[in-house]
């Protein structure tokens, strides 16, 4: 069902930038980009959302491609609590009822 | 302003008992969502509903499993005669709105549920 694809895991130094990327070649014009996260098995948390534009909160940065092709999820200075796993899921304008949430990627934030 | 609620955090069933998790949208959320995960996988989409009425069951297994959202009260997932492989955690989340909406969705702490 899920329509990403993203490495299984990834390591970090604290401090430093984590770039988080996600494939999604098979995107179509009406479907979102989302991130959530999940820390030590808890609910998911959401982080980000972009359709076309790069986007900027309080979290991170979501960068899209000029094709909507892949995107990439920039957390400015990681810590060791964004230890966890990100989802990068694409979500349907027409059919927002749910979420496909693939495998992820772990991120280890190390000191 | 409390998050998504459910209860209870860790339940313990025997094979064949029933299963009772229930999820408490945040204020003003109309909408719910129940979603399973197996150890080691990604969250997998049960049911959505509204306010007494289910939107799309697509990801409920056919029998066993039964979601309700009544006017008043929580939202309540039943399993009936459990077996081992129902042993997972059991996530709700709620939004706003639903349908063409972008509103993200809020998820619970989750239910964890092992069957012995």
């Amino acid at each position: 069902d899920a329509k990403t694809t993203q490495p299984p895991s990834m390591d970090c130094a604290e401090g430093r930038a984590a770039n988080l990327p996600c494939n999604h070649s098979t995107i179509s014009g009406n479907e979102y980009v989302y991130w959530y996260r999940q820390i030590h098995s808890q609910g998911p948390q959401y982080i980000i959302h972009g359709l076309k534009n790069n986007e900027t909160n309080e979290m991170a940065s979501l960068i899209i491609t000029e094709d909507r092709k892949s995107s990439t999820l920039i957390l400015p200075h990681a810590t060791l609590r964004d230890t966890a796993v990100y989802y990068c899921i694409v979500r349907d304008l027409y059919n927002f009822n749910k979420f496909y949430f693939g495998s992820g990627t772990k991120l280890n934030v190390k000191p | 302003n409390a998050g998504v609620m459910q209860n209870p955090r860790h339940l313990v069933r025997r094979r064949g008992q029933e299963a009772r998790l229930r999820c408490s949208p945040m204020k003003g959320h109309s909408h719910v969502y129940w979603y399973r995960q197996l150890p080691e996988e990604g969250l997998k989409f049960m049911v959505y509903l509204q306010k007494e009425n289910i939107i799309d069951e697509s990801g409920m297994p056919k029998e066993r499993f039964s979601a309700e959202f009544p006017k008043e009260g929580p939202s309540i997932l039943r399993i009936q005669q459990v077996v081992r492989g129902d042993s997972a955690a059991y996530f709700c989340a709620s939004s706003p709105t639903g349908g063409n909406s972008y509103n993200e969705q809020f998820f619970g702490p989750g239910t964890r549920l092992t069957v012995l």
